[in-house]
């Protein structure tokens, strides 16, 4: 059990490239989140998904778009990255949360830098 | 203004000593939290959930109190492997169930 993935661990960027971000959850979650981590500043949540086919968008989506083909997989793109982008993104994952408490499962991170 | 406010620390403290941090939450309806221990460059882990009637598990126990909205986690008898980011997290955010994280306190514990 692999719990969540996350591809690459590390990347660097050019001003204006595009990327995507893979998270994978071998749990049978439906929910999945994408977070962005910076200094100060804690976990601020980018765009989340509450099941195959459907996401929606969290505090801070703009610059971002994600995708939810698949209940196991969820993609962060970045089309055209910026250096205000330059962060460390985590993906998460929890069950179908119905009023009762469930915990995240983070991946361990990606390190992007955008020069 | 974010909605679950923590102070940043950092709490430094001896081995064996007692700490404690709060949370204080903005939402009135909020009902789940959870504390979140982060190492440094590591992702967040699951330390323990909050109840209503208070959690304990072993050194480390829970609190919530409505009255005054705020969250606490006691850490008794510091060890070094306590040092670390502790998150506060709000289950119930805007009547939704997305989660919102305080900012998180830094503890150091020397020797």
């Amino acid at each position: 059990n692999a719990g969540v993935t996350q591809t690459p661990k590390f990347r660097v960027l050019k001003t204006g490239q595009s990327m995507t971000l893979l998270c994978a959850q071998d749990m049978n979650h439906e929910y999945m989140y994408w977070y962005r981590q910076d200094p100060g500043m804690g976990l601020r949540l980018i765009h989340y998904s509450v099941g195959e086919g459907t996401t929606a968008k969290g505090e801070v989506p703009d610059g971002y778009n994600v995708s939810r083909l698949k209940k196991q997989n969820f993609l962060l793109g970045l089309e055209s990255a910026a250096p205000s982008q330059t962060s460390v993104y985590f993906c998460a994952s929890s069950y179908l949360t119905s009023g009762e408490r469930e915990t995240q499962y983070f991946g361990p991170g990606t390190r992007l830098l955008v020069l | 203004r974010k909605e679950v406010e923590q102070d940043p620390g950092p709490f430094n403290v001896p081995e064996g000593a007692t700490v404690a941090f709060n949370c204080t939450y903005s939402n009135s309806a909020s009902q789940s939290f959870f504390w979140y221990r982060q190492d440094c460059r590591k992702e967040p882990k699951l330390l323990m959930s909050v109840y209503s009637s208070g959690n304990e598990d072993g050194r480390f126990t829970a609190q919530l109190n409505r009255a005054s909205q705020y969250i606490s986690l006691l850490i008794r008898d510091s060890k070094l492997s306590d040092s670390a980011t502790y998150l506060c997290v709000d289950h119930l955010s805007g009547g939704s169930y997305i989660p919102t994280f305080g900012r998180g306190t830094s503890l150091i514990v020397h020797p």
